[in-house]
């Protein structure tokens, strides 16, 4: 199926470090979702983003919804060594009044190093 | 509470067994998902249910029988599954099904099949 374009694919960064991420996808999407994965677990939801331009942070966790409607960022700020796992993104269309699909980015592995 | 439990949390079976995933949530939410995730990939969407009747089947095979008794909960039957079939299987649950903005999905922890 479709997939967004995310990312980098994978970043190793020292404890303590800003990291950020990007989806882009070539259609508008009404609903931008970040989740983080942990390996053998199921994706844990961050961050959820309605409206174009809207930022919303959680934590050490910033997420922007672009005007455009067809991307979004996550940054995560002063790393710690829990933040490993996989990151993904996911966008779904606007509302069509049947059940519409979720669509996720390829995934950004991230590991932090001491 | 944004919970959605899945059992078993880990599964072997033959190609020849009949098992079932099952999954359960009680927050009240109208849509429900099946997604299946490879090692290092998204999920991949198979079903979904929208006030308990069947709205997307993602040209899932047969071997693959979902069911959705209530509004609470949804299984995954399977039957005569190949060892490809293999990987983790999530179940999602969220407000409407799409056909409202603000839609959330919630995952569960996953169910690990091996198929030997």
């Amino acid at each position: 199926g479709q997939q967004l374009n995310q990312s980098p694919q994978s970043m190793f960064i020292q404890e303590g470090e800003d990291v950020s991420m990007n989806c882009t996808s070539s259609s508008i999407f009404n609903t931008w979702l970040w989740y983080k994965q942990d390996p053998g677990e199921g994706p844990v939801l961050l961050i959820a983003l309605y409206k174009a331009g809207e930022l919303t942070s959680n934590g050490r966790l910033t997420a922007q919804f672009g005007i455009t409607r067809k991307d979004s960022f996550l940054n995560i700020s002063a790393s710690i060594p829990s933040d490993v796992g996989i990151y993904f993104c996911a966008g779904q269309p606007p509302p069509s009044g049947t059940a519409s699909k979720l669509t996720f980015g390829t995934g950004t592995r991230l590991q932090v190093t001491l | 509470d944004t919970e959605v439990t899945q059992t078993p949390k880990h599964l072997v079976m033959g190609m020849t067994n009949k098992k079932s995933l099952k999954c359960e949530q009680h927050m009240g939410h109208r849509a429900m998902y099946w997604y299946k995730q490879k090692a290092k990939k998204p999920p991949e969407l198979m079903f979904v249910y929208s006030y308990e009747k069947l709205s997307i089947n993602e040209s899932v095979p047969s071997r693959f029988s979902p069911e959705c008794p209530n509004s609470s909960l949804l299984n995954l039957h399977l039957h005569a599954l190949q060892p490809e079939d293999s990987a983790l299987y999530l179940c999602a649950s969220s407000q409407s099904a799409g056909t409202v903005s603000g839609n959330t999905i919630y995952f569960g922890e996953g169910s690990w099949l091996t198929v030997v």
